[in-house]
């Protein structure tokens, strides 16, 4: 049972423009949730986290929405630049856990 | 402030055999934490260490083992290793138990096991 789903494994977008990401949960005592990036033979770096109490999070470039009735999270990324070229993961905890359910990752391409 | 660092980076063996990986968490952190990588099942939780103490396991056969010690360095053994469990395998630390709320967990680059 797949708790966490990135439905779509991949994105184009082109420099310049807003690259939204994805992500569904159903497991409903979630209450933190995280993004990270990686990169091809590298470990997942850390990108931005949301706290169930909040619906916003934003860092830079990137946001973080919550909706919590929907089950439903995504990244929003403006401007896109090509160095934001990787592959994306959501992920999900409850009470204080260190254990993290990850979605499958979703592979963003930035065109210059 | 340096990294999680893991050792080695590549490693391959063979069936039947077992493998020892070895994780060095960020400066200050006290949790570890053990992720399996594969094309098929993605990003797996294997077990979590906390000041020596195994707090939370995944799902996993018994043949994954790992402990932490008391410098929070942390290893992970997989014995009688099967073709399956070529993998990258990713450690995280985080700063629980020393700061309030939520911690992120920071990941290190992983080590590469190929099974023959």
């Amino acid at each position: 049972d797949q708790q966490v789903k990135q439905n779509s494994p991949s994105l184009s977008v082109q420099e310049g423009r807003i690259s939204i990401l994805n992500c569904d949960y159903t497991n409903s005592m979630f209450d933190y949730f995280l993004w990270y990036k990686k990169y091809p033979a590298e470990g997942p770096t850390f990108l931005i986290s949301i706290s169930s109490i909040k619906d916003k999070n934003e860092d830079g470039r990137f946001t973080v929405f919550l909706n919590k009735s929907a089950k439903h999270l995504s990244l929003h990324i403006v401007p896109s630049q090509p160095g934001d070229s990787a592959v994306y993961f959501c992920a999900a905890t409850q009470g204080g856990s260190e254990k993290l359910v990850f979605g499958k990752g979703m592979k963003l391409t930035v065109n210059p | 402030k340096a990294g999680v660092t893991q050792t080695p980076r590549y490693l391959i063996k063979t069936r039947g055999q077992q493998v020892t990986l070895s994780c060095s968490p960020i400066s200050g952190h006290r949790s570890v934490s053990w992720y399996q990588q594969t094309p098929g099942q993605g990003l797996q939780f294997l077990f979590e260490y906390f000041s020596e103490t195994q707090r939370n396991k995944g799902n996993f056969p018994g043949r994954f083992s790992g402990r932490q010690f008391s410098n929070s360095r942390s290893e992970m053994n997989v014995s009688t290793l099967e073709l399956g469990d070529s993998a990258l395998y990713l450690c995280a630390s985080s700063s629980f138990g020393t700061s309030g709320g939520q911690d992120t967990q920071y990941f290190g680059p992983g080590t590469r096991l190929t099974v023959l």
